[in-house]
């Protein structure tokens, strides 16, 4: 079945490491995103990448860094330079801009102390 | 950032139920209106994509329609079913060059009593 992984499910780090997510998609798609979520938040779009090695900050990119080296990867690396990391990151994916539906994995939970 | 808004932002119904909600957008420079479910320790799960004024779109009870000239689209489910509790998302993507940021709405969150 086609469709996004994201791992692992939980991470916990310790203040000051840097953690990175991982996503992979194996539904041929070229738009991948990363969104967060915060309680009492929608989600916030924090990096996005067209095609391979290109991609764009979101609305709230400092403390992130992501590459995007072959299609069905998109890895985000949250360092300690983000001063807030514990939250719930998701991946997504389209096949298309703005009017295609987003197909998003399940989430990974991270959380530092 | 595109301002978003869903209202409102908890809901509880009993089953058998109709119920509606809101997601309103800035009408200018309108590109297409989504609506996601997200049921617990699940993903999102898309459920229209709208890109026209007037668009009414339907799967099994869930409804949506779309006013793109005042900013608004609609959410309605005939029928609740407790399997219908969720938070509801909808998301619009920037027009022009930025089409592929989605700013979402913080959700209605809909709960179904049996």
């Amino acid at each position: 079945d086609g469709g996004i992984t994201q791992s692992p499910k939980y991470l916990f780090r310790k203040e000051g490491q840097n953690v990175t997510l991982s996503c992979e998609q194996n539904l041929n798609h070229d738009a991948m995103y990363w969104y967060r979520q915060d309680p009492g938040q929608g989600l916030r779009l924090i990096y996005y990448s067209q095609i391979v090695n290109d991609f764009q900050k979101g609305d709230i990119a400092e403390g992130y860094s992501v590459s995007r080296e072959k299609k069905e990867s998109f890895p985000l690396t949250v360092t300690s330079a983000q001063k807030n990391p514990t939250a719930f990151y998701l991946c997504a994916s389209t096949d298309g801009q703005g009017a295609r539906p987003l197909h998003f994995g399940n989430g990974t939970r991270l959380t530092v102390t | 950032i595109l301002n978003v808004e869903q209202s409102p932002q908890s809901l509880h119904v009993q089953e058998g139920d109709s119920t509606n909600f809101t997601c309103s957008f800035p009408s200018s420079n309108f590109y297409a209106l989504h609506w996601y479910r997200w049921e617990t320790a699940k993903s999102p799960e898309a459920l229209f994509v709208m890109t026209l004024n007037g668009d009414e779109k339907k799967k099994g009870r869930i409804s949506a329609t779309l006013n793109t000239k005042e900013g608004y689209s609609y959410l309605y489910i005939k029928g609740s079913q407790p399997e219908d509790s969720a938070t509801y998302l909808c998301a619009s993507p920037y027009s022009g060059a930025g089409s592929y940021q989605l700013t979402f709405g913080k959700g209605t969150k809909l709960s179904v009593i049996p």
